[in-house]
């Protein structure tokens, strides 16, 4: 079953540490976009990548890097983790066509100390 | 820049009844498609339903349907039969159609809690 796989689901970080969060899809879609979601509040775009070897800035990069090694799998990279970076961080992948919805993984839930 | 408003935090109803959520949207451009998504107590995210802008027929799928007001910018979500396990967070999300990022702008979600 075709699916978005994220790890891991959970992390506790200190600040000033290095993170990295995984995701690997295997629905073969060419579109992947990492989110994330502040208690209360909605899915905010941080970066998406739609090739391999290619990433893009989201609403709200900074802070964050993203790698897209492959078309399966990409990360996202938190240099120098922040308290305000606590929240839940979500994968998502969607096939090109306009009227395509997302796959999202299950999250990934970052609580910086 | 598109933007997407869902005014209601949250609503109560009870079991078997229809609920309807709101969403209000902008964007200029004259194309774009609107989905509504699921978030579970578990935190799992779902797609539920899409509506085309340039489509007049209200989408449905199951016992769920869309209310698409084109001159209100406003896409609602109604559940008719409401069960316990509708239970969750709804989300409204937006995609324009002369982009070619694939994103998809969300709303801040209506809590729904659907009592016996």
């Amino acid at each position: 079953e075709a699916a978005v796989t994220q790890s891991p689901r959970s992390k506790v970080a200190v600040t000033g540490g290095k993170v990295t969060l995984s995701c690997h899809q295997t629905n073969n879609h060419d579109y992947m976009y990492w989110y994330r979601q502040d208690t209360g509040h909605g899915l905010r775009l941080i970066h998406y990548s739609y090739v391999a070897d290619s990433t893009e800035k989201g609403d709200i990069p900074d802070g964050y890097k993203a790698s897209r090694p492959s078309q399966e799998n990409f990360s996202l990279i938190l240099e120098l983790a922040s308290l305000s970076q606590t929240a839940v961080y979500f994968c998502a992948s969607s096939d090109r066509g306009q009227d395509s919805d997302y796959t999202f993984g299950s999250g990934t839930r970052l609580l910086v100390i | 820049a598109q933007k997407v408003t869902q005014t209601q935090t949250s609503i109560s109803v009870v079991e078997k009844t229809t609920v309807t959520m709101d969403c209000v949207y902008e964007t200029r451009d004259s194309s774009y498609f609107l989905f509504w998504y699921k978030q579970t107590a578990s935190g799992e995210i779902v797609f539920l339903i899409r509506q085309d802008s340039y489509k007049k027929e209200n989408a449905t799928v199951g016992h769920y349907s869309l209310n698409f007001q084109k001159p209100k910018s406003s896409i609602g979500l109604i559940i008719t039969a409401t069960q316990i396990e509708d239970s969750a967070v709804y989300f409204c999300a937006m995609r324009e159609y002369n982009t070619n990022t694939g994103k998809l702008t969300f709303g801040d979600g209506t809590v729904l809690t659907v009592k016996p």
